[in-house]
C-alpha cells in the first residue's frame, strides 16, 4: 500500500523555466493537498484539491503557479517562470473525505539556479 | 502573520529523560490540533491530535496538552529515545482545508 508519491524527489531550473512537481495520492485518498517550506520556515498551505476541483487556493502566489488534480493521473503543482525564491521544499498531503488525518508526501526539493 | 509559534527552534535532552515541546497559537477558532515529526529529506509524518473538546491525549511515550485559555499546546515524549531526534512541527486548523504549520523545533535526544 504505497504512501504518497511525490516526483521528482530534487528539480533544477534554470530562472525562467517552468517546474512541475507531481504527486500521486494514497489509495482511496480523493483530497490532496500542496504545501511549501522555505529555508528557516515551517510548512505553509498554498492549495486544497479534490478530483477535477480546487477548494482553497488562498496560499497560492497570485501570478505564476497553478495547480490541478485531473480525473485521472496525478496532481501537478505547476510553477511558471520560476524565480530564486521559488526555491523550496515541496510538500504534498492526501487525505479520504472528512479526514483530518493527513499523509505526506517525501516532498520535491526545487533550487532554481 | 504566524498564526501557530514555536519559540524554541531547539531542544537537547539526554536519553530517557522527558521532551517537551511547545507551541502557541493566536487564532481561537482553530479546533483541531496535532503535531507531526520530521526527519532530513522526509516528508512530515503524523505524530498525534487533540481536538479542542479535550485537554489531553495519550499515545504510548507522546501525550498531547492542550490549554485553550491560554491558546498552548505542548507535547511530552517520555521517556525519549535517541531516535526521537527529529523536527516536530506543531499545526492547527478550523476547517480541515488548510493547517497552519509552526516553523518547527529540533529536538536532539542525547544517548
Amino acid at each position: 500500500n504505497a504512501g504518497v508519491m511525490q516526483n521528482p524527489r530534487h528539480l533544477v531550473r534554470r530562472r525562467g523555466q517552468e517546474a512541475r512537481l507531481r504527486c500521486s495520492p494514497m489509495k482511496g485518498h480523493s483530497h490532496v493537498y500542496w504545501y511549501r517550506q522555505l529555508p528557516e520556515e515551517g510548512l505553509k498551505f498554498m492549495v486544497y484539491l479534490q478530483k477535477e476541483n480546487i477548494i482553497d487556493e488562498s496560499g497560492m502566489p497570485k501570478e505564476r503557479f497553478s495547480a490541478e488534480f485531473p480525473k485521472e493521473g496525478p496532481s501537478i503543482l505547476r510553477i511558471q517562470q520560476v524565480v530564486r525564491g521559488d526555491s523550496a521544499a515541496y510538500f504534498c498531503a492526501s487525505s479520504r473525505e472528512g479526514n483530518y488525518g493527513y499523509t505526506f508526501g517525501s516532498g520535491t526539493r526545487l533550487t532554481v539556479v | 502573520d504566524q498564526q501557530v509559534k514555536q519559540n524554541s527552534p531547539s531542544l537537547s535532552v539526554q536519553e530517557g529523560r522527558i521532551s517537551i515541546l511547545n507551541c502557541d497559537y493566536t487564532n481561537s477558532m482553530f479546533d483541531y490540533f496535532l503535531w507531526y515529526k520530521k526527519y532530513p529529506a522526509e516528508g512530515p509524518t503524523f505524530l498525534i491530535s487533540i481536538s479542542s473538546i479535550k485537554d489531553k491525549n495519550e499515545d504510548g511515550r507522546f501525550t498531547v496538552f492542550l490549554n485553550k485559555s491560554a491558546k498552548h499546546l505542548s507535547l511530552h515524549i517520555v521517556p525519549s529515545q535517541p531516535g526521537d531526534s527529529a523536527v516536530y512541527f506543531c499545526a492547527s486548523t478550523n476547517t480541515g482545508n488548510q493547517f497552519y504549520f509552526g516553523t518547527g523545533t529540533s529536538l536532539t535526544v542525547i544517548p
